[in-house]
Order: structure tokens, then C-alpha cells, then sequence
């Protein structure tokens, strides 16, 4: 299985900043093969970005992705007070699929 | 608007197996190139992939379940459904049902682009 290790596990900033999330792979992932969701209290996932750097549909352009091999970044470029909530990358690159253990962005 | 929701039962005896469905509104869940997935997120924790099936009935299962899970689909309810046996407290979780899409491309498993609400189950006696 293929286990993705996010960094950091939490993150404390302040709206209007600069948020960069990582996401490292134990092997390798096709870089179409790497998704990342947002997850805020009592509410199920929403996926931002597919395909390491493709955002879903109705996702604003200040989330970006980026990456490729084993190292994966979300960025968020400048922070919303809506944007604070836990973040998840997935592999689907090989089954079974797995997920990163998240991680929280507070504000700061 | 395609739809996803979970239900069943919120509380399961250890050793007893756990049941949920899900019912897929807004869509038909024979449309080619997508795949029906359950997720689960247990309390404080992070998401474990529990496994995908098709509308034929192909599926793929987590090994770390082992030969716990079995998956079935009723295309005629727009329904998919998820049977855990042998449940220990190590399965409460919150059981998310979701779409996994092709469209999206990469490789199956494929990320998933819609999700139901969620369900709490709580293994307890």
C-alpha cells in the first residue's frame, strides 16, 4: 500500500496569508493520480484538486496544486475565513486507494 | 444535482455485522465510467478507503478488511450497499458513501467527486 505523509499537522495562519500544504508519497504517484480534499467539522470531504493540479468544478483559483514523483503541495494563496478546516490528499495511482492523515489549517 | 445517502443502523453489537446503503439520487448508478466507494472515518482520525464497486458487480476491497467486507449493488433502487462482519470497536467510524469518477482521469481507484453526508456507526454492546 502506498502511504502518503502530510506535513504540516497543523498549520496556524492569519486570513490573507499564504497556506502550503504537503503531501509525500512512500513510492511514486502518477502525477494525474493525486487528489487533494477539503474537509470542514461534521461535513463530509469536498474535493478541491485532481490530477495533482486540476481544480473540481465551482473551486476558486486561489487553490492551486502542484507536484509530481512523491512530493505534492496545495496551496492556498491568499486565506479566506472559509478555508480553514482539515485537508486530505489521496493517491489513486495504485489500488488500494489511500489517504494522507490530513491536515488541520487554524486560524492563527 | 447527483445525490448520495447513507443509511442505516447507528449502533452494532461487537461481533455482529455492520450494514449501511446507499442511495444514489440525481444520476443512475449504471452510468459507465464511474465507480460506487465507501469510506470511513473514524472519531478524530483521518480517511481510510474501505473499497469501490461497479454497477456489474465488480469489486475491490481493502485488504487490511480482509475477508470482512463484502459490497453489492441494486440497480433498480439506484442503491449500493456495504456488509462489515466480526465488527470490533476499532470499526466505529463515521462510513462515508461517494462516486469515483474516471472522467477525472488517473488510475482506478480514481478520486471521488461526490459524497453522501455520512454515517455513524458506533460498535458497543
Amino acid at each position: 500500500e502506498i502511504v502518503l505523509t502530510q506535513s504540516p499537522g497543523t498549520l496556524s495562519l492569519s486570513p490573507g496569508e499564504r497556506a502550503t500544504l504537503s503531501c509525500r508519497a512512500s513510492q511514486s504517484v502518477s502525477s494525474s493520480s493525486l487528489a487533494w480534499y477539503q474537509q470542514k467539522p461534521g461535513q463530509a470531504p469536498r474535493l478541491l484538486i485532481y490530477g495533482a493540479s486540476s481544480r473540481a468544478t465551482g473551486i476558486p483559483d486561489r487553490f492551486s496544486g502542484s507536484g509530481s514523483g512523491t512530493d505534492f503541495t496545495l496551496t492556498i494563496s491568499r486565506l479566506e475565513p472559509e478555508d480553514f478546516a482539515v485537508y486530505h490528499c489521496q493517491q489513486y495511482h495504485r489500488s488500494p486507494g489511500s489517504f494522507g492523515q490530513g491536515t488541520k489549517l487554524e486560524i492563527k | 444535482q447527483l445525490q448520495l445517502q447513507e443509511s442505516g443502523p447507528g449502533l452494532v453489537k461487537p461481533s455482529e455485522t455492520l450494514s449501511l446503503t446507499c442511495t444514489v439520487s440525481g444520476g443512475s448508478i449504471t452510468s459507465s465510467s464511474y465507480y460506487w466507494g465507501w469510506i470511513r472515518q473514524p472519531p478524530g482520525k483521518g480517511l481510510e478507503w474501505i473499497g469501490t464497486i461497479y454497477y456489474s458487480g465488480s469489486t475491490y476491497h481493502n485488504p487490511s478488511l480482509k475477508s470482512r467486507v463484502t459490497f453489492s449493488v441494486d440497480t433498480s433502487k439506484n442503491q449500493f450497499s456495504l456488509k462489515l462482519s466480526s465488527v470490533t470497536a476499532a470499526d466505529t467510524a463515521v462510513y462515508y458513501c461517494a462516486r469515483a469518477n474516471s472522467f477525472l482521469g488517473g488510475y482506478y481507484p480514481y478520486c471521488f467527486d461526490y459524497w453522501g453526508q455520512g454515517s455513524l456507526v458506533t460498535v458497543s454492546s
